[in-house]
């Protein structure tokens, strides 16, 4: 069975531009989670879709928004980026919601996008 | 919100040596996963532990659930080189009036042959 995959892996852009990233979860998963990942604030959670409805969302501006498709893939955007988004965002897949009262299935993460931005 | 605190950040040990590290929770957690991090990777899932005491063994690693579900730990015996990464607790930490997940900042364990 194919793994999370994310597309792209490197991405460079500028202070004020706009950045679309994508997630195609796991054969069979519905929900997609998105993380940011930058070494002052470790592994931080941004946002879940389970469903193409966005489940709960973490405590970013509203720079920071996604969606899901029918097909569970899932595109996270980040409007006037900043050079404080420059991180790893890492999307994770489950069969489940994470974010479901106080279960937590198991998440498989994707190998992430880098976003530098100058 | 809730934040899960994990000790050490970093940790350097001789090949062979043991590892442990330490996670916990100002609040009680209904279950706790942990997650490692191979340099230049990505977080792979480890385990999953739900009851209160639980413990469960994968190979050279042990894991641990306080009595109080409020902290856990990660035991690795006699590391080797391939035990390199960043390993990772989480828990569904409060967030904004729901639970979100919330994660560790981890601890880089780094092995000397």
């Amino acid at each position: 069975k194919a793994g999370v995959t994310q597309t792209p892996r490197y991405l460079i852009k500028t202070r004020g531009q706009q950045v679309t990233l994508s997630c195609s979860p796991i054969s069979g998963h519905r929900s997609v989670s998105w993380y940011q990942q930058t070494p002052g604030q470790g592994l931080q959670f941004l946002f879940e879709y389970f469903s193409e409805t966005q489940r709960n969302k973490g405590n970013f501006p509203g720079r920071f928004s996604g969606r899901q498709f029918s097909n569970s893939r899932s595109e996270m955007n980040v409007s006037t980026l900043e050079l404080g988004d420059s991180a790893l965002y890492l999307c994770a897949s489950s069969l489940a919601p994470v974010t479901s009262g106080t279960s937590t299935d198991t998440q498989y993460f994707g190998p992430g996008t880098r976003l530098t931005v100058l | 919100g809730q934040q899960v605190m994990q000790i050490p950040q970093y940790q350097h040990v001789q090949e062979g040596e043991d590892f442990t590290t330490y996670c916990n929770s100002s609040t009680t957690l209904s279950n706790i996963q942990w997650y490692k991090q191979r340099p230049g990777g990505h977080p792979v899932f480890l385990i999953q532990l739900v009851k209160s005491g639980e413990v469960k063994k994968q190979k050279r690693l042990t894991f641990q659930f306080g009595e109080a579900k409020k902290n856990s730990s990660l035991h690795i015996t006699a590391t080797q080189t391939t035990d390199v990464g960043t390993y990772f607790c989480a828990g569904p930490g409060r967030g904004g009036g729901s639970y979100i997940p919330t994660f560790g900042r981890g601890t880089s364990l780094i092995v000397h042959p």
